[in-house]
């Protein structure tokens, strides 16, 4: 597709269930981000792939969530055991390495953890 | 201390005025990217601008420029003949490494723009 593609664009989920989250970025771009945006909020960094390099975790707010890239492509974030404080946007972006590219970032995922 | 500073949570323009968005940043790298980022109510984020932290002249696309002084750091984003549908959120954001190319996008927490018909 021509852009980066989120699903599901909505999920509600009771707490203590685990939720997958799905990324697919665009073609050609190595680079992926995954952010969190919570109500009003600004973007809070989760975790950060760059080609077959080792991901930046640095943002991730417990040991419940996790991420990974298959085959440097689409890119599952797992959220373990929900808790009320993780509804909030989930938001996804790509871009190229090369200095000057924007991130490019899909419509987000609404979780809601009742 | 903050990678990037907005230190207007909202502004109000009226419409076909220009208005300017504030972003100061920080930052010991030399080379470094800025970046501004528009979020309509529908959610979705749309690039607008880029200014690398190497060039001479400012960034210009279309309504939207960059007033960038290098040595205030700061990166303000001027909006020229603003539009009822200029109404959204505005990001910062500054990628480092040369020419914007280290991992992390450092996000500011935005200003929330109205125009005013």
């Amino acid at each position: 597709g021509a852009g980066v593609s989120q699903s599901p664009s909505n999920k509600v989920t009771e707490k203590g269930k685990d939720v997958e989250l799905r990324c697919d970025p665009i073609s050609g771009h190595t680079a992926l981000y995954w952010y969190r945006q919570s109500l009003g909020q600004g973007l809070e960094f989760l975790i950060y792939f760059q080609g077959n390099s080792a991901p930046d975790k640095s943002g991730l707010p417990s040991d419940r969530f996790s991420a990974e890239r298959t085959g440097g492509s689409v890119s599952t974030l797992t959220i373990q055991r929900t808790q009320q404080e993780d509804s909030a946007v989930y938001l996804c972006a790509s871009s190229r390495p090369a200095g000057g590219s924007p991130l490019h970032f899909g419509n987000g995922t609404r979780l809601t953890v009742t | 201390a903050q990678k990037i500073t907005q230190t207007q949570p909202g502004m109000f323009v009226q419409e076909k005025e220009a208005v300017t968005l504030d972003c100061t940043y920080d930052t010991s790298d030399p080379s470094y990217g800025l970046f501004w980022y528009k979020q309509p109510s529908s959610g979705e984020m749309i690039f607008l601008i880029y200014q690398g932290s190497y060039d001479q002249q400012n960034a210009t696309e279309g309504r939207y420029s960059l007033n960038f002084q290098k040595a205030r750091k700061s990166a303000n984003l001027v909006i020229s003949a603003s539009q009822l549908g200029d109404s959204a959120m505005y990001f910062c954001a500054m990628r480092e490494g040369p020419g914007g190319t280290g991992n992390q996008f450092y996000f500011g927490t935005g200003t929330s723009l109205t125009v005013i018909p």
